[in-house]
């Protein structure tokens, strides 16, 4: 059973930086997992902030970036503001599934 | 403007079934697939699977071949989510996401989501 592990949670500072990682059990994250990087309020839909490593959306503010760090995905946020505060979840392919990580709670602080 | 439009919250009893709608506009529906998640109370989300509205082949991730079933009724741009013999684990709110991109292989996006739909399972 493949799973996907995030950090539970993680606390910033309004300005500072943070780095989310997502981590699969089946060995190094690649380009290959395609990793795409989710957004969630309270009550409401999750938003697609980056795909496929770190191709961002017309609407995805250039705080946040994503890349491969080592053997895992990140999602990096920079200059945090309160509104960052949130549950974000990673999402990677296995040749033809897909499986989202545990999320990761952001408080902003 | 792209909008995925989802049925009413459902209150079911243990043994029903239920069928969820997602109602695309604004676009071609069948040029993009269309991916359900699941996110049980407090809990975090859990890819189902998703369908090629096109060819109307659906694809189920682990746990969820069997009991659920997606559909289409492509005249009215339409997904459909179709649970069968639901259990009090199924209480959970059931998104529809549209899959831009190459969803056949991994680069696929998703970049538009409905609100979702709350199943209830309670006797």
């Amino acid at each position: 059973q493949t799973v996907v592990t995030q950090e539970p949670s993680l606390t910033v500072s309004p300005g500072g930086t943070v780095t989310l990682t997502c981590a699969s059990s089946t060995g190094a994250v690649t380009l290959g997992h395609y990793p795409n990087w989710f957004q969630q309020k309270p009550g409401q839909a999750p938003r697609s902030l980056i795909y496929s490593t770190g191709t961002k959306h017309s609407w995805t503010p250039a705080r946040f970036s994503g890349s491969l760090l080592g053997d895992k995905a990140v999602l990096t946020l920079s200059g945090v503001l309160p509104e960052d505060e949130a549950d974000y979840y990673c999402l990677l392919y296995y040749g033809g599934a897909r499986m989202f990580g545990g999320g990761t709670k952001l408080t902003v602080l | 403007q792209v909008q995925l439009v989802q049925s009413g919250s459902e209150l079911k009893k243990p043994g029903a079934s239920v069928k969820v709608s997602c109602q695309a506009s604004g676009y071609r529906f069948n040029t993009f697939a269309m991916n359900w998640v699941r996110q049980a109370p407090g809990q975090g989300l859990e890819w189902m699977g998703w369908i090629n509205t096109d060819t109307g082949n659906p694809t189920y991730a682990q746990g969820f071949a069997g009991r659920f079933v997606f559909s289409l009724d492509t005249s009215v741009s339409t997904a459909y989510l179709q649970i069968t013999s639901l259990q009090a684990e199924d209480t959970a709110v059931y998104f529809c996401a549209r899959g831009d991109g190459s969803c056949t292989s991994g680069s696929c996006f998703y970049g538009y989501w409905g609100r979702g739909t709350l199943v209830t399972v309670s006797s």
